[in-house]
């Protein structure tokens, strides 16, 4: 069964930094592309970033671009992604997601259960 | 960015209702198109990908259909536990977007 655990979640000030970890298992992670997708409070869905599965191709969202960095380490199967410069629209539950390709973002299945970040002084 | 438009935003149905949610797409994405459904407090779950195909364990009475920039997400029969907002994603591109999502709310 594929498990994907988020951790690294919390309150940070504006201007801070956080790093969001993201524990897979059951399944060859090196092979799948993963997602970092993100959802404020009351608010739909965003996608944020995304990964091959061998770290080779990156992709992130304007609103997060120069100051997100998505990464992986495939030996410890482990999605991260640093957060740098917080605002408070970046105040969200954040998922990670497995996605069904190996290259560029496509369909996310499935998903973990989330870490809430809020940023606030 | 390509703009996915869903409506309507939310709708209320009674148990056993046909129901039909419509994505648009602000350019034409072929059928690089996925469907969601999230429950309160839950992550979303994959319904259907590339506009129709229905993914193992997903009841028959979900179904997809559409391609380019028009795409619909039908529940035959509505039941309780499809109370839950649906969304829509593209992936033609490498920097996919969701529409806004549709809360199907119990009448």
């Amino acid at each position: 069964e594929v498990q994907l655990l988020e951790s690294g979640g919390g309150l940070a000030q504006p201007g801070g930094s956080l790093r969001l970890s993201c524990a897979a298992s059951g399944f060859t992670f090196s092979t799948y592309a993963m997602n970092w997708v993100r959802q404020a409070p009351g608010k739909g869905l965003e996608w944020v970033s995304g990964i091959s599965g061998s770290g080779g191709s990156i992709y992130y969202a304007d609103s997060v671009k120069g100051r997100f960095t998505i990464s992986r380490d495939n030996s410890k199967n482990t999605l991260y992604l640093q957060m740098n410069s917080l605002r408070a629209e970046d105040t969200a539950l954040y998922f990670c997601a497995k996605d069904h390709g190996s290259v560029v973002p496509t369909t996310f299945d499935p998903w973990g259960r989330g870490t809430l970040v809020t940023v606030s002084s | 960015d390509i703009q996915m438009t869903q409506s309507p935003s939310s709708l209320s149905a009674s148990v056993g209702d046909r129901v039909t949610i419509t994505c648009r797409a602000s350019q034409s994405i072929s059928t690089y198109l996925n469907w969601y459904q999230q429950k309160p407090g839950k992550a979303p779950n994959l319904l259907i990908d590339a506009a129709s195909t229905l993914q193992s364990g997903v009841p028959s009475r979900f179904s997809g259909s559409g391609s380019g920039t028009d795409f619909t997400l039908t529940i035959s029969s509505l039941q309780p536990e499809d109370f839950a907002t649906y969304y829509c994603q593209q992936s033609y591109t490498n920097t996919v977007t969701f529409g806004q999502g549709t809360k199907v709310e119990i009448k």
